[in-house]
């Protein structure tokens, strides 16, 4: 299985929601990351998680939270959101340990009202 | 930190032409190059890729060079096709970073 796994798809949500996005990977990687992207620009990272412990976190507002419950899954828990937080919210999955190839999940295309 | 600067940033070519993609980095400390490509509504996916110890790396129409001494690369892909319409991103990062910096990217549109 060489795939990264994000659910859902598409998701709208109000400035008052919360939400979360999930991100799964079989592959036995040990690092998994969070990209924020905007059309026709390159991946912002948001955050890095290595051996489940969150060892990146690129000042990112607090609305934006994190979560690595084991070394399969990542989440993005949502809250209180800003219309310009919308985005294609990016997993990323590597292997540690000398390979730095990065493996990106479809992606949540996130639109904040 | 790392620093990469990439050109152009949009490039129109005819379908059977060739496209040269540049990037230049700041840290001569970076040894890994990835260049991904994303097609519209998609993932972003690595094509090809090249470490600091090599030159050039070819992979059927597409090719990658590095030149360290000059600290750039490129990607070069020939016989264009529509499909190969998408944009391009070049990276770079060091061993043990395992985080690259990325280019601005470069859309690519292969006309039939």
């Amino acid at each position: 299985d060489t795939e990264v796994t994000q659910t859902p798809k598409h998701l709208v949500m109000g400035m008052t929601n919360k939400k979360s996005l999930k991100c799964e990977q079989h592959m036995g990687h040990r690092a998994m990351y969070w990209y924020k992207q905007k059309a026709k620009k390159p991946p912002e990272l948001m955050f890095v998680y290595s051996y489940e412990k969150l060892s990146i976190n690129e000042s990112v507002p607090s609305r934006f939270s994190p979560e690595c419950p084991n070394s399969s899954l990542l989440n993005l828990h949502l809250h209180a959101l800003q219309p310009e937080d919308s985005a294609l919210y990016l997993c990323a999955s590597s292997q540690q340990g000398g390979d730095e190839k990065l493996f990106f999940g479809s992606g949540t295309q996130l639109s904040v009202l | 930190g790392e620093n990469v600067e990439q050109h152009p940033s949009t490039l129109s070519v005819q379908e059977g032409d060739s496209a040269v993609i540049k990037c230049t980095y700041s840290d001569s400390a970076s040894n890994y190059f990835p260049w991904y490509k994303q097609e519209l509504g998609k993932r972003p996916q690595l094509i090809i890729d090249i470490r600091s110890n090599v030159g050039e790396k070819k992979d059927q129409r597409i090719a990658v060079t590095l030149n360290k001494t000059a600290k750039h690369f490129s990607l070069h892909i020939t016989e264009t096709q529509p499909e190969d319409s998408a944009v391009y991103f070049c990276a770079a990062s060091k061993g043990g970073s395992y985080i690259p910096t990325f280019g601005r990217g470069t859309s690519l549109i292969v006309h039939p």
